[in-house]
């Protein structure tokens, strides 16, 4: 099936900087997600990107699907930025499928 | 419009014990799907419905089930609890092969 990756696995941080995540993905895929985990355990849906690049204020990321990988930067990094971040993408039954494989994440901690 | 919510957002239960997990989706979505979260295995997807029919299921044992109701509630069950199933469980709800939006899950403790 299908392997996700993401890099870092580990990221610390100083309030202010700027990140890259990467998400590396072994097949084609029809779409991506990214989230961020929040401490209490909730998946927030940052972006939904099968392709080309979005942004939303500090955040923004970028698809490229005829390589296989997905970028999420982070800007001017705060300290509530911290937790865990998840790439995602669906299994391809070849057709519509809900089914979505996590990557392994990448832990942020962003220092005062 | 309401987000996805789960109930209970917290469980105590023994070994051997069984319990029952409920989620309710986003409304007009008729898909719901649920992963276990555990951290030597990450986010793993147990099943997912559509329209009151199990479209696909994860890799888990016969222990783990799960239905969907008519109004796109989703439950899901564990009998015979194993101190293993203490994880984080997340449902998540969508139109049918779109973006999908994640409740904040029931977190199960066996003891």
């Amino acid at each position: 099936g299908i392997q996700v990756e993401q890099s870092p696995p580990d990221l610390i941080l100083q309030e202010g900087a700027n990140s890259t995540l990467r998400c590396n993905f072994s097949d084609s895929v029809n779409n991506l997600q990214w989230f961020h985990q929040n401490p209490w355990g909730q998946l927030i849906n940052l972006f939904y990107i099968p392709s080309g690049t979005k942004q939303n204020g500090r955040l923004s990321a970028t698809t490229v699907a005829t390589e296989r990988y997905s970028l999420l930067y982070i800007s001017s990094s705060q300290t509530t930025d911290s937790g865990v971040y998840f790439c995602a993408v669906p299994v391809n039954y070849g057709g519509a499928t809900n089914k979505l494989i996590f990557g392994t994440g990448t832990l942020l901690a962003v220092q005062p | 419009k309401a987000g996805v919510t789960q109930t209970p957002r917290y469980l105590i239960k023994t070994r051997g014990q069984q319990v029952t997990l409920s989620c309710s989706p986003i409304s007009g979505h008729r898909s719901v799907s649920w992963y276990q979260q555990t951290p030597g295995q990450g986010l793993q997807f147990l099943f997912e419905y559509f329209s009151e029919t199990q479209r696909n299921k994860g890799n888990f044992p016969g222990r783990f089930s799960g239905r969907q109701f008519s109004n796109s509630r989703s439950e899901m069950n564990v009998s015979t609890l194993e101190l293993g199933d203490s994880a984080l469980y997340l449902c998540a709800s969508s139109l049918w092969g779109a973006e999908q939006f994640f409740g904040p899950g029931t977190r199960l403790t066996v003891l």
